[in-house]
């Protein structure tokens, strides 16, 4: 069975510390890590695809990378609009392409 | 252009009470899933349409629960008999084609008294 860790389950952070967020994952096989952001009251917004060891994304703040067994979301600098809480999700090689999430961390700075 | 959309966005029903949710995905996308969000858990799948293909309904917690979709179009999730337990964000993702990033409308929120 598919699983997802997330570490912390939230995090404090003052604007401009920067911080990394982890997602442990297994998977029989991956067929890619998803991260999204997810603000309340609001459905997940897409932010990365990773499909294999070694791979980083980056956009604006964050840089998400991944290795065989979990993946980082590294948030460079952050400012009180990067509060939200961000999900990992894991799409197995086999089977259908639905994702298996984690419960996400709860990130919010603060001014 | 428009994002998937979700209807109602809110809903408080009574037990034992059926209901209908609906998604309109984004124009052209062939996937679509739905999810369930228990409060302070994880995303749940619960079901999911490729084009013409039979369905995954894999994720089904009961056969209370249902859903349809009209070729690439429009769905509907139907729980029937609502229990408290079923008190939750109710999400509607679509895709593309299979295997690409999922985009999540805003979910309806449902409420069981």
């Amino acid at each position: 069975e598919d699983q997802v860790t997330q570490s912390p389950e939230a995090l404090r952070l003052q604007e401009g510390e920067s911080s990394s967020l982890n997602c442990s994952y297994t998977v029989s096989g991956l067929r890619g890590l998803f991260w999204y952001r997810q603000d309340p009251g609001k459905g997940p917004e897409f932010l990365f695809t990773l499909y294999s060891a070694g791979e980083e994304k980056e956009k604006e703040r964050l840089k998400a990378t991944l290795t065989k067994k979990e993946s980082f979301l590294h948030i460079t600098a952050p400012k009180p609009e990067d509060s939200a809480t961000y999900l990992c999700a894991v799409q197995p090689t086999s089977g259908y392409s639905t994702l298996t999430f984690g419960k996400g961390t709860m990130l919010l700075v603060s001014p | 252009g428009a994002g998937v959309s979700q209807s109602p966005s809110n809903k408080v029903t009574e037990k034992g009470k059926d209901v209908e949710l609906r998604c309109d995905p984004i124009s052209g996308h062939t996937a679509l899933y739905w999810y369930r969000q228990r409060l302070g858990q994880g995303l749940e799948f619960l079901i999911y349409f490729q084009g013409n293909s039979a369905p995954d309904k894999s994720g089904l917690p009961s056969d209370r629960f249902s859903a349809e979709r009209t070729g690439e179009s429009v769905s509907t999730l139907t729980i029937q008999r609502t229990q408290q337990e079923d008190s939750a964000v109710y999400l509607c993702a679509s895709s593309l084609s299979e295997y690409q990033p999922q985009h999540f409308g805003d979910g309806t929120r449902l409420s069981i008294l």
